[in-house]
């Protein structure tokens, strides 16, 4: 079945530096939607990126991914942390307009 | 933008005990989701429905129920509350888009 893998469940880095979250993920399906979710501390996850085109990068609030079929990977990107990054991040795939899924998640910790 | 209500926003039943979490959203969408939130473990789906009267298993349905009386409405009962059922429980819907758009979690204790 469809399955997404987040390999790092806590990164931790200085303000300043580049953020690269890993996702990898597992479908039959062609032409899957791969999604970027942030859930800051006490509060619900909402979408952060979304994408479907393969080899295309997509950005949002300085956060940027791209869809790589041939190695289905939707790493998560940013070139300059800052505190209020901190959060946890899932990623997460559909192949239907029924269900995504999620990955374990990756807790960002983003230090002074 | 969607809203999503949840209520209780947090609560503490007793092994054994029936919970009820409440689901309520307003922006004509189809489709509602049950989630429940473990460290380590990430969102998993319990229940969802994607049309009034009817409702699909999740990946971990096991001890729960859910019901959709209403597009807006959409339920998660424990009949009998465990002490693994301690977590914090997240509705979401979604409309045409893939978008989820999630409530603000019921964070439940089971004691």
């Amino acid at each position: 079945g469809d399955s997404v893998t987040q390999t790092e469940g806590l990164v931790t880095l200085t303000e300043g530096l580049p953020v690269m979250l890993n996702c990898t993920y597992q479908t039959i399906y062609s032409n899957p939607f791969l999604f970027w979710y942030v859930q800051h501390l006490n509060e619900s996850p909402r979408l952060l990126l979304k994408s479907f085109t393969d080899n295309k990068r997509t950005e949002h609030q300085g956060f940027h991914a791209t869809l790589h079929k041939s190695s289905s990977s939707f790493h998560l990107q940013k070139s300059s942390a800052q505190l209020s990054d901190s959060a946890l991040y899932y990623c997460a795939l559909s192949e239907s307009n029924n269900r995504i899924f999620f990955g374990d998640g990756t807790q960002l910790v983003v230090k002074p | 933008e969607a809203a999503v209500t949840q209520s209780p926003r947090s609560k503490v039943a007793v092994t054994g005990g029936k919970v009820t979490l409440s689901c309520h959203q307003t922006n004509n969408h189809d489709y509602m989701y049950w989630y429940r939130q473990d460290t380590g473990h990430g969102l998993r789906l319990i229940h969802y429905s994607y049309v009034a009267d009817s409702t699909e298993k999740g990946d971990i349905p096991d001890g729960y129920k859910a019901s959709r009386p209403s597009q807006e409405n959409f339920s998660l009962i424990l009949e009998l509350a465990s002490l693994s059922q301690t977590a914090v429980y997240f509705c979401a819907s979604k409309g045409q888009t893939y978008e989820q758009y999630f409530g603000p979690g019921t964070r439940l204790t089971v004691l």
